[in-house]
């Protein structure tokens, strides 16, 4: 697609109920990043995928958060058993990795995921 | 991880005026990027930079890759409304490892 797409947009959940977000990413891009945005903050990395290489889940607040990127395309984060603090906008992003080149490695961002948990 | 020291945190400015906000880190890093976020949506990329001591403008930004590689600033000049929204700075360590600043939130009075 001409971005990339995430969906929902906004999730209403309930404290241990599990949720999925997706991430549909640029076409042609290999990198897929999730980051987690919780209110008044910074981005904190979550997942990185590239390619078919292992992915790097260093950022990966608990074991209650997983990913997969099914094809080398769409990704879908899951949180288990929600809770309050979970709370917050979950942004993709994707890229094309060229190395240190000018135009190269821009992160491009979906609009986000804003989950609330109650 | 790495933490990306942004300043201001926030700022009130009035309209026309210009602005300067800046990053510093202590680790080196290969790029420097700068994006804008609007409510609701997810930052938008302004400026890349990708050598120390570069100099690039988009408009009325300006952005500096610090010769040191452990800093960068972002200038904006004679704002505008549609200016509002918060900045951040990103700096990127390798080919996978982004780390981005807290933000700066801008407010542009008219």
């Amino acid at each position: 697609g001409a971005g990339v797409s995430q969906s929902p947009s906004n999730k209403v959940t309930e404290k241990g109920k599990d949720v999925e977000l997706r991430c549909d990413p640029i076409s042609g891009h290999t990198a897929l990043y999730w980051y987690r945005q919780s209110l008044g903050q910074g981005l904190e990395f979550l997942i990185y995928f590239q390619g078919n290489s292992a992915p790097d889940k260093s950022g990966l607040p608990s074991d209650r958060f997983s990913a997969e990127r099914t094809g080398g395309s769409v990704s879908t984060l899951t949180i288990q058993r929600t809770q309050q603090e979970d709370s917050a906008v979950y942004l993709c992003a994707s890229s094309f990795p060229r190395g240190f080149i000018s135009g190269a490695n821009v992160l491009t961002f979906g609009a986000g995921s804003r989950l609330t948990v109650l | 991880g790495q933490q990306l020291n942004q300043s201001p945190q926030s700022m009130f400015i009035q309209e026309g005026e210009d602005v300067s906000m800046n990053c510093t880190s202590s680790s080196i890093f290969n790029t420097w990027l700068w994006y804008k976020q609007d409510p609701g949506e997810g930052p938008v990329l302004l400026i890349a930079l990708y050598k120390a001591g570069e100099l690039t403008s988009n408009g009325r930004l300006t952005a500096q890759f610090g010769i040191t590689r452990k800093d960068s600033f972002l200038n904006i000049s004679a704002s505008i409304p549609s200016d509002v929204g918060i900045y951040f700075c990103a700096g990127q360590l390798s080919r996978n490892q982004f780390y981005f600043g807290t933000g700066t939130s801008l407010t542009v009075i008219p």
